[in-house]
Parts: C-alpha cells; structure tokens; sequence
C-alpha cells in the first residue's frame, strides 16, 4: 500500500496566518492526490483535487501544489471557519489511502 | 442539488449481520462510483472499497475484503455496505462518497454511525 505521511500532526495558528501543510507519499502519484477539510461531526469536504484543481464553491485562500511524492496544502490567511483536520488522499494506486490528519487549532 | 442520503445509526451484537445504505439524488446514479470510508472513534479515514453501479463492479481494500460486501441497486440508486458477521471493532462511522474514476470523493453521504457491543 502507499503510505501517505502529512506534517505536522497538529498545529496552532492564529486567525490571518498563512498555514502550510505537508503531505508525502511513499512512491510516486504523479498528481492523483486530494486535500479534504473535516469539522468535528461533519463529512470531509473536498477542498483540491488532481493536487492543485480547487473544487467548485472552496475558498480560493485554499491551494495546492506539488507532484510526484511531494505535496502541499496552503492556507493563504486562515479564518475562523477553517479551524478544522485536514486530510491528504492518493488515488493512483487502489488501495487508495489517506494521510493520518493534521488538525489545526486557535492559537 | 446533488445529495447522499445515508441510513441511520445501527446498534448490534458481535456475530450479527448488517446493511447500511446510500441514496443518491439530484445526479444519475450510474455515472459516477460509490466508495465506502470508515472512521473509528477519533481516528482519521480509511478506504474500505468502491462500486461502479452501472455494472456492480466492486473493488475492495484488502484490509477489509472478505469481511465487507459492498453492492448496488440501481433501480433505486442507492448502494449498500454490508456485513454477514459483525465484530467489536466494526465500531465507527461509516461514509459513502461519490467520484469518478480517479477524481476526488466530491459529495459524501452524512454518515452512519455503527456500533457493535
């Protein structure tokens, strides 16, 4: 299985701040990898995919870049609606897997 | 407006059986896969398999394959998870997602709570 490796776990941030996401894959995807927000009790939205296509109706402070094994998530000034857990997903190979999660919380 | 409609919570026993289900509307149900993702409680997601609903065609996590059975009745498009024998550790929240082949899961279902004690 292709392991998806995101850092941090968790981070701390204050509202304005840009926030950066890492996610690595353990072989390379070429660009098959999605970005999801989760909020406590709620389905995971898709925020990006094809690692930098914005998904209708998201934010455009949302981005995405990377290809390969490499890949990252950029919140360009975070509001108060985006503290939440983010989740990076491959599929390019099945089984198709996720990364464990990054929270981000108020500072 | 395009929505997945998921079956309530379920409570069982360890050796029972179980399906849950996903309705599809606002969209043609055979146009796009249906996938399953599970959560454990407070742990992140996991894959467990997809369906192409226009011929049943299921792919499966091989963590999950021979434990899970995921399946289709078009007529009504909705799809369904199910399990012959539960276990403890079946306890989670399961999701059906919509995508097409090798896009991002772009609507999810509400989840439905299972819990096996």
């Amino acid at each position: 299985d292709i392991q998806m490796t995101q850092s941090p776990s968790s981070l701390s941030a204050s509202v304005g701040d840009r926030v950066t996401i890492t996610c690595r894959a353990s072989q390379s995807i070429s660009t098959y990898l999605n970005w999801y927000q989760q909020k406590p009790g709620k389905a995971p939205k898709l925020l990006i995919y094809a690692a930098f296509s914005l998904q209708s109706g998201v934010p455009s402070r949302f981005s995405g870049s990377g290809s390969g094994t490499d890949f990252t998530l950029t919140i360009s000034s975070l509001q108060p609606e985006d503290f939440a857990t983010y989740y990076c997903q491959q599929n390019d190979i099945t089984p198709w897997t996720f990364g464990q999660g990054t929270k981000v919380e108020i500072k | 407006e395009v929505q997945l409609v998921q079956s309530g919570a379920e409570m069982k026993k360890p050796g029972e059986s179980l399906r849950i289900s996903c309705e599809g509307s606002g969209y043609s149900f055979t146009n796009y896969w249906i996938s399953w993702v599970r959560q454990m409680p407070g742990k992140g997601l996991e894959w467990m398999g997809r369906l192409d609903p226009t011929d049943s065609y299921a792919n499966y996590n091989p963590s999950f394959q021979g434990h899970v059975s995921i399946s289709t009745d078009k007529s009504i498009s909705t799809a369904f998870l199910q399990w012959s024998s539960l276990k403890a550790s079946d306890t989670a929240i399961y999701y059906c997602a919509r995508h097409s082949p090798l896009a991002g899961f772009d609507y999810w279902g509400q989840g439905t709570l299972v819990t096996v004690s």
